[in-house]
């Protein structure tokens, strides 16, 4: 099983609004990731948690809170966000080695953020 | 800092092999992968390759690494319609310590012609 799961699939919201994003994965991966994707661009790495402590922060606005509660679940908290935040945020988790294949990034299917 | 480039879009005739090349900058990665993303989906692994490897098969896909020119290529044989996506070329930032985050290339277009 190489499933990682996404919470909401789509999501709409005002920017006084607070939300959170879910992922979740069961395959014993201790490494988990945000990353941020623009319409028609590469994803960009935002968050990486290593063994549930956040260990990259690639400089995201502090409107983005990332949580990782246990070992199979990451949240992104989401605060105040502006119109350009739009995008789909894509969660992926790997296991912890230094540059072995474990390190493979398994990617859910994604959150479409829509910020009015 | 790492730099991964690709052509943004690559059209073939169905049934046709596609080609799809990759050069990137950080020398010190130990893997580079390939993944594909279909329209509104997010990123589905492909298959990846160790630095020490210069070719690796599995089934339809043939990955190319030449190290000295830190070029990569993914060839698709016998090109279906399904195959239709973006396919990006990733590398990992490999600082040692684990759990890096991946760079990617822009993305390439395959376009499937009847």
């Amino acid at each position: 099983d190489t499933e990682v799961t996404q919470t909401p699939k789509h999501l709409v919201m005002g920017m006084t609004n607070k939300k959170s994003l879910k992922c979740e994965q069961h395959m014993g991966h201790r490494a988990m990731y945000w990353y941020k994707q623009k319409a028609k661009k590469p994803p960009e790495l935002m968050f990486v948690y290593s063994y549930e402590k956040l260990s990259i922060n690639e400089s995201v606005p502090s409107r983005f809170s990332p949580e990782c509660p246990n070992s199979s679940l990451l949240n992104l908290h989401l605060h105040a966000l502006q119109p350009e935040d739009s995008a789909l945020y894509l969660c992926a988790s790997s296991q912890v080695l230094a540059g072995g294949p474990g390190e493979t990034q398994y990617f859910g299917p994604g959150t479409r953020l829509l910020v009015l | 800092g790492e730099d991964v480039e690709q052509s943004l879009f690559l059209s073939v005739r169905e049934g046709d092999s596609s080609v799809i090349n990759c050069t990137y900058t950080d020398s010190s990665s130990t893997y580079l992968y390939w993944y594909k993303q279909e329209p509104g989906a997010g990123l589905q692994l492909l298959t990846y390759i160790f630095s020490n490897m210069d070719m690796k098969q599995d089934q339809r896909l043939t990955v190319l690494l030449n190290k000295k020119d830190k070029h990569l290529s993914l060839r698709i044989a016998d090109t279906q319609t399904g195959d239709s996506a973006i396919y990006f070329c990733a590398e990992s930032a490999n600082s040692g310590g684990g759990a890096d985050g991946l760079t990617f290339g822009k993305g390439t277009h395959l376009i499937i012609q009847p």
